[in-house]
């Protein structure tokens, strides 16, 4: 069945960086479009980033432009989040999700990477 | 940009109906999605498309979408339908996913 899984979190200090990956396997990543989307603790969803199944069109919410850069590798079975200058407001758990009907329908969901940023 | 508006919270006996209202403005021309999160684990579609039902999701979620109101029908609510529920849109203005505020619902 449908499986992603992320990595790459962990603690980092304010103003630093770090890099979450999600693989994904038992569906044709290709064919879907990938979001990245956190939640801090005891709070709720957050939509980060949105990336077609080709790679050709990305969204991002204001408050990570420019400092986050999604991307994927379909050879990898791949979706990434580059994030930098991270922000303590940002500390939370980042979920990889895709979806193949559209409007950012999220059909299947990783178990989520915590991102702590702390000094 | 785009604001989805939902409830902090609902709370019922098992067997009643539950109904979680999402608010945007203009809500109704748009697809809504439903999401079911349980404390430590990832969220899960329930409703697609206003009033889609995923495989596995029982018949007792249920979901309508007009003028500015969306809402989440849970029949017979049992205890395992404790959760947080999110409603979602897409913003084709701003081109952004947008999440409502998520609502607890609390099976007394």
């Amino acid at each position: 069945q449908a499986q992603l899984v992320e990595s790459g979190g962990g603690l980092v200090k304010p103003g630093g960086s770090l890099r979450l990956s999600c693989e994904a396997s038992g569906f044709t990543f290709s064919d879907y479009y990938m979001n990245w989307i956190r939640q801090a603790p005891g709070k709720g969803l957050e939509w980060v980033s949105y990336i077609t199944n080709t790679g050709s069109t990305i969204y991002y919410a204001d408050s990570v432009k420019g400092r986050f850069t999604i991307s994927r590798d379909n050879a990898k079975n791949s979706v990434y989040l580059q994030m930098n200058n991270l922000r303590a407001e940002e500390t939370a758990v980042y979920y990889c999700a895709s979806g193949i009907y559209g409007s950012g329908r999220s059909d299947y969901w990783g178990q989520g990477t915590l991102v702590t940023v702390s000094s | 940009s785009y604001v989805l508006t939902q409830p902090p919270s609902v709370s019922l006996a098992p067997g009643q109906t539950a109904r979680i209202s999402c608010w945007g403005t203009n809500i109704g021309s748009k697809s809504v999605y439903w999401y079911q999160q349980k404390p430590g684990q990832a969220p899960v579609l329930v409703i697609y498309d206003d009033s889609g039902r995923p495989s596995g999701i029982p018949e007792r979620f249920s979901g309508s979408n007009s003028g500015n109101t969306a809402t989440l029908t849970i029949s017979r609510v049992e205890a395992g339908d404790e959760a947080d529920y999110y409603c979602q849109v897409w913003d084709y203005t701003s081109n952004h996913v947008i999440f409502g505020g998520g609502t607890r619902l609390a099976v007394l």
